[in-house]
């Protein structure tokens, strides 16, 4: 089993809808949790981050944690044309020599005018 | 401030051609990575420096080699590509110490290689 598991979609939804997109992982070790945006032919960057469990909102975005699960997720709310890209989870522990993250394989999201 | 540039932004080598692809930053910052990504496999790891003067293995570090110049500046070198090796590949950088945490990595715009 893969430490990280997100599904790749691709998935295509109307502006305006709300998306969801989901990553299970094995480590119950990990505390930090992340998503990061990839557009076309660019590096990732970061978009939110989460310590521990709880929700975290940040305009359109909310990101989920559920460590009972081992899920978390990332809702973006009216989604809009330029919400198109890869989103990847990624994660990492606490303490220790923490300088890795393990990351999803990405989910390509196109929102559609 | 340039933060992560990465060169050249395209290769493409022949089997066994060696090739060094470079990474500066101008961040400051303590952490340094190297990943590659290929479609359907995410990001990952081949190498990376938790500070100047140190580098460890990653997932994939077969077939590189790295070496942290200094604060700014961290190489991946290919000695002898395989087509395998076919990629791009991303620099990353995090700040470390002070408390903070490296889940923060900022990432350069990333070379592709295309290995023949």
């Amino acid at each position: 089993q893969k430490e990280v598991e997100q599904d790749p979609g691709p998935l295509s939804v109307p502006e305006g809808a709300i998306v969801s997109l989901n990553c299970t992982y094995s480590n119950s070790a990990f505390q930090y949790f992340m998503w990061y945006r990839q557009y076309s032919r660019k590096g990732p960057e970061l978009l939110m981050y989460t310590y521990s469990s709880g929700n975290k909102e940040d305009g359109r975005f909310t990101a989920q944690v559920d460590k009972s699960s081992k899920y978390i997720s990332l809702f973006i709310r009216d989604s809009q044309p330029s919400d198109s890209a890869t989103y990847l989870c990624a994660m990492t522990s606490s303490g220790g020599s923490n300088y890795k993250l393990t990351f999803g394989k990405g989910t390509l999201l196109t929102v559609n005018p | 401030n340039a933060g992560v540039t990465q060169t050249p932004k395209f290769q493409v080598l022949k089997t066994g051609q060696s090739m060094t692809l470079q990474c500066a930053q101008d961040m400051n910052h303590n952490s340094m990575y190297w990943y590659r990504q290929d479609p359907g496999m995410g990001l990952r790891l081949i190498y990376y420096s938790a500070s100047e003067g140190t580098t460890d293995k990653g997932e994939v570090p077969n077939g590189y080699n790295v070496s942290r110049l200094n604060k700014r500046e961290f190489s991946l070198r290919l000695e002898s590509a395989a087509p395998s090796q076919t990629s791009v590949y991303f620099c990353a950088t995090a700040l470390r110490g002070g408390g903070t945490m490296i889940y923060e990595q900022y990432f350069g715009p990333g070379t592709r290689l295309t290995v023949t």
